[in-house]
């Protein structure tokens, strides 16, 4: 069965300043990868999809993630954190589809930005 | 496009009550899913639908949660009787499922609604 880990449970980072999340994946087979964000009180909404081909993936909002095979890596990044990025990100790995196909979550990383 | 409907978005019960969650998914999307998010841990499936058939629902505690999709569209959760540890946020999230879609590329997403918090007191 996929898994996902986030080991930061918690990052604080300035305003203005980069910003990596970590993400390491469990699956047998080519993964298919997520970032999601989720603001107070909201639902969760997509950054982010890796599927195949380049490894390095353009989502909204600035963020960008890179996929690394060898390291079982889909790590998010973004080179300029803004005060409005402040929220919960979650890591999440597909399974290979049919018709059970479902997402399955890391426990998520929780972002504080400092003015 | 309309996004994924929930309500209610909060309620409040006493243990041993019951509460039902109803979910309204994107208009087309075949696939539903149930997700509980207990505070400081990520969404965990709870059960699936394809159309109106379950997938997969070996997550769900089956003595006390129910979940239906009548008709292939709108889908409620149940929880009778309610114990204190389902204290938690009910997502429902749609999907095209895993697929290649003309215009779009390859879909494999969720989308999300706004979820809705249970506190059981």
């Amino acid at each position: 069965a996929q898994s996902v880990t986030q080991p930061d449970i918690h990052i604080t980072v300035s305003e203005g300043a980069s910003l990596e999340l970590r993400c390491n994946y469990s699956y047998g087979a080519t993964p298919y990868l997520f970032w999601y964000v989720q603001s107070p009180g909201q639902g969760l909404q997509l950054l982010l999809k890796y599927f195949s081909g380049d490894t390095l993936v353009q989502g909204i909002k600035g963020f960008e993630a890179e996929f690394k095979r060898s390291q079982s890596s889909f790590n998010l990044r973004k080179p300029s954190v803004h005060w409005s990025d402040a929220a919960e990100y979650f890591c999440a790995v597909g399974d290979s589809g049919g018709s059970n196909y479902k997402l399955t979550f890391g426990k998520g990383t929780l972002l504080t930005v400092n003015p | 496009e309309a996004g994924v409907a929930q309500s209610p978005r909060y309620k409040i019960i006493e243990k041993r009550q019951s509460v039902a969650f109803w979910c309204n998914p994107i208009s087309g999307h075949a696939t539903l899913y149930w997700y509980q998010q207990i505070l400081g841990q990520g969404p965990k499936l709870l059960i699936q639908f394809q159309n109106n058939g379950v997938v997969d629902d070996s997550q769900l505690p089956k003595d006390r949660f129910s979940a239906e999709r009548l008709k292939g569209v709108d889908s409620t959760l149940k929880i009778q009787p309610a114990k204190l540890e389902d204290s938690a946020v009910y997502l429902c999230a749609s999907s095209l499922g895993f697929r290649v879609v003309s215009g779009r590329g390859v879909t494999g997403e969720l989308f999300f609604g706004e979820g809705s918090r249970l506190t059981v007191l």
